[in-house]
């Protein structure tokens, strides 16, 4: 499926870089999400940009930050992270009204 | 009570037999409901969605019992290539994703 697309599919920071990841749908959806994975953990749900939802994001640290330029791209930018921030990344799209999201690949990130 | 509960198993099912799980909600006024399949290190991926009449995809039925708060998935026949987790996802005003449910199909 390329309905949405993430790059890179993985990176490898040091605590001191900054980087960003990218996130497309080509799908036509008008709801975009990040979650973050780690090992063997459920989804934890990062930052929603939908008219349509309550938006939590208070625990997310502001060494992560959110951009959303239109409906069929997002971003996440990082800087300054910490070596348990390493995870997988996956960014969702949905169409609104009670559809279900459609996930991207993921970006697999290590941050040594 | 926590707004979406799943048993983590693991379930260790022999190829072939059924297998059910059930996933339970809080929120009564959860509108829209989905069972998503996760292979490891890949994205969660859209099984099917729960209909309030109940529905099947071939080998897969899911149900929702709204008086009881819970949404169930039946697969029957299992194959190996069955074995994944099983995410339950239930949408009132936000989307929350149970943790799963390990399934793992025994040759």
């Amino acid at each position: 499926e390329t309905g949405v697309t993430q790059t890179p599919r993985h990176l490898v920071m040091g605590m001191t870089n900054k980087k960003s990841l990218k996130c497309e749908q080509h799908l036509g959806h008008n709801a975009m999400y990040w979650y973050k994975q780690s090992a063997k953990k459920p989804l934890e749900l990062m930052f929603v940009y939908s008219l349509e939802e309550r938006v939590e994001n208070n625990s997310v640290p502001s060494r992560f930050s959110p951009e959303c330029p239109n409906s069929s791209h997002l971003f996440l930018h990082l800087h300054t992270l910490q070596p348990e921030d390493s995870a997988l990344y996956l960014c969702a799209s949905r169409i609104g009204g009670g559809g279900p999201q459609f996930f991207g690949p993921g970006t697999r990130l290590t941050v040594l | 009570r926590k707004e979406v509960e799943q048993d983590p198993g693991p379930f260790n099912v022999p190829e072939g037999a059924t297998v059910a799980f059930n996933c339970t909600y809080s929120n009564s006024a959860s509108q829209s409901f989905f069972w998503y399949r996760q292979d490891c290190r890949k994205e969660p991926k859209l099984l099917m969605s729960v209909y309030s009449s109940g529905n099947e995809d071939g080998r897969f039925t899911a149900q929702l019992n709204r008086a009881s708060q819970y949404i169930s998935l039946l697969i029957r026949d299992s194959k190996l290539s069955d074995s994944a987790t099983y995410l339950c996802v239930v949408r009132d005003d936000k989307i929350i994703f149970g943790k799963g449910t390990r399934l793992h199909i025994l040759p």
